[in-house]
């Protein structure tokens, strides 16, 4: 069964903290995308990868850093956290065949006080 | 840059019939998803159109008509379980462009 796991549900920071989110795939697959989903907004593509070590800026890379040392693992770093970075964070992972359909992980909600 | 446009709500009746339309304006355009989220939980994947026309699978439909830059999701015998937010994406090379999603309630 496909699965994308990510290492906190729930999370609560203070401003300025380093953050550190994790998120794991067992599919084998070759892309993996950090994604954060606000009211009204829908889901914004932070970053994404479609190899090891390499990454690449989606939609809004602004405050963010990422880090994929090993195909199966995808990490999205807030260097100096935020209140306006409170949200749902989403990984997802593809493959390269055909639809490249995309699967989730459960997301985290951060909570940047 | 890319641009996709869809409903915030919509309400509808058990067993009813609902449709939910997606307009977009993306470059390099390979298909469209269409993804169900429930509240608190991730999306999961309901539909993927590459070519002109309706895709039927049980109870959910899916449209698209590229020269239009139009889709919709058509979802039939309405039940209360299908009450979650519907999200449009385009598919453009590796990447997905999301629509804000329409928030679908069903009602006794």
């Amino acid at each position: 069964d496909v699965k994308v796991t990510q290492s906190s549900r729930y999370l609560v920071k203070r401003t300025g903290e380093k953050v550190f989110l994790e998120c794991v795939q067992d599919m084998d697959h070759e892309n993996m995308f950090w994604y954060r989903q606000d009211p009204g907004l829908g889901l914004r593509l932070i970053y994404f990868s479609y190899d090891v070590k390499m990454k690449e800026k989606g939609d809004i890379p602004e405050g963010y850093s990422v880090s994929r040392e090993k195909k199966e693992r995808f990490s999205l770093i807030l260097e100096s956290a935020s209140t306006n970075q409170t949200s749902m964070y989403l990984c997802a992972s593809s493959d390269n065949s055909g639809a490249n359909e995309q699967f989730f992980g459960p997301g985290t909600r951060l909570t940047v006080l | 840059g890319q641009n996709i446009d869809q409903p915030t709500e919509m309400t509808a009746t058990e067993g009813a019939i609902v449709q939910i339309n997606c307009t977009y304006q993306t470059s390099g355009f390979n298909g469209l998803f269409w993804y169900q989220q429930h509240a608190g939980e991730a999306p999961t994947f309901l539909s993927y159109n590459v070519l002109d026309g309706l895709e039927e699978k049980g109870r959910f439909s899916s449209f698209l008509s590229r020269s239009k830059g139009y889709s919709y999701l058509l979802l039939k015998e309405l039940q209360m379980k299908d009450s979650a937010s519907y999200l449009c994406a385009s598919h453009n090379d590796y990447k997905l462009s999301f629509g804000a999603g329409t928030t679908v309630t069903v009602r006794a």
